[in-house]
This record gives C-alpha cells, structure tokens and sequence, in this order.
C-alpha cells in the first residue's frame, strides 16, 4: 500500500516568510508525528499527534511553530516568520497506534535564504 | 532527560563479515526498540523493532536486547556494500511515549 507522503519535497523561503508542509500518514494510522533533522545532527522529535489531538506540543521549538490535523488524516505544520536556522529536513512518521513501529515519509527539505 | 547513545563510527567492516552496531539507552522504564537505516539524503527506513529480551532474527539482520544492561544491539550478516548507511537506534519510551534517536552510526562495507 502508499506509505506516508509529504508535500512539497523542498522548499525555499525568504527569511520572516511562513510555511506550510503537508503529511498524508499511511492509511488507516491513528498516530501521526512531525520530527526534524538538521544537517549532520539526529532527529528531533517536534509534535505527536493521537487522532486530531496532540496530546504532546514539548518539542515544538518555539511559539512560531504550529501544527494540527484534521479528520484523523492530514496533517499540516507551519512555521511562521521563519528563521536561517529553521533550515532542515522535516519528517513525518505515522503509526497504526501509539507506541507502534513508526514509519516515515519522504521529508521536507527547508531551506530559508 | 531521556538519552539513546551510539558511536558514530564509521564502522568499517569488509564484504561477508558481520557487522555490529551497538546502542545504549537511560531509563529503567518500559520501551520498545527500533533500528532504522538511513541512507544519505533518504529518510529512515524501519529495519527491525525488538520488545523483549533476547534475540530476534530476520533475514540477515538480528537484533539483541539486554534490558538489565540497557543495551540493544544489530548485528548484520553477510554483510554488502549495499548495507552502507547509517543505523539509527530509536528507544520508545512508554512514559512519555516519545521515541528518542540515538545520533547513529555510519557503516562502511568495504569489497
């Protein structure tokens, strides 16, 4: 079956211009998260989404940063105002449940000049 | 503060051998344990997740945990050129059910 997509597969922004990534999670995967992974560094976990709710914002590395889904599925983050060091790849991984084996998209590739 | 630890390597081994990549973890707490592979420039890809003690076999891959030493472990064998990535070791911690990487380790199968 489809894995989980993200859109778009790069972006490049102006600096102090929002942003919006999309994730479309496998089908039928109630737990969505939204990780990031700067050049050379580890993933960092960023949201987790259970259904709509998002039980878990910790990793949300400031106020511009939001993110929400909708009918148990898509899910968007946005970054508003964004900074040079937002640039990085942003990952999205779904599960059939909590605690179940993540599986992860493509990425975004962030890029603000 | 939850930590998953890895030697980034590289680890180099030659084609045929086996390869073992190690992992160790904070916390006494229930978890679960993942390995991914990650190729350069490509997103992790799910290799294995091991739940209990002991060892769990698939294919060519074989993952180990020792929960009284905090430990897990991939070993792969028969290692390929193509098995070149890097392995990322991911905890869940069931308490706060966040899955946490280790910053992994880069492998090298040399012909």
């Amino acid at each position: 079956g489809a894995g989980v997509s993200q859109s778009p597969s790069n972006k490049v922004t102006e600096k102090g211009k929002d942003v919006e990534l999309r994730c479309d999670p496998i089908s039928g995967h109630t737990a969505l998260y939204w990780y990031r992974q700067s050049l050379g560094q580890g993933l960092e976990f960023l949201i987790y989404f259970q259904g709509n709710s998002a039980p878990d914002k910790s990793g949300l590395p400031s106020d511009r940063f939001s993110a929400e889904r909708t009918g148990g599925s898509v899910s968007t983050l946005t970054i508003q105002r964004t900074q040079q060091e937002d640039s990085a790849v942003y990952l999205c991984a779904s599960s059939l449940a909590r605690r179940d084996e993540q599986y992860f998209g493509p990425g975004t590739r962030l890029t603000v000049t | 503060q939850k930590e998953v630890e890895q030697n980034s390597g590289p680890l180099s081994v030659p084609e045929g051998a086996i390869a073992s990549l190690n992992c160790t973890y904070s916390d006494r707490g229930s978890q679960s344990f993942f390995w991914y592979r990650q190729y350069s420039g490509k997103s992790p890809e799910l290799i294995m997740s091991i739940y209990s003690n002991g060892d769990k076999e698939d294919g060519r891959f074989t993952a180990q945990l020792n929960k009284a030493s905090q430990y897990v472990s991939l070993l792969i064998r028969d290692s390929q050129p193509s098995d070149s990535a890097t392995y990322l070791c991911a905890v869940l911690f069931w308490d706060t059910d966040k899955l946490i990487f280790g910053t992994g380790t880069r492998l090298q199968v040399f012909p």
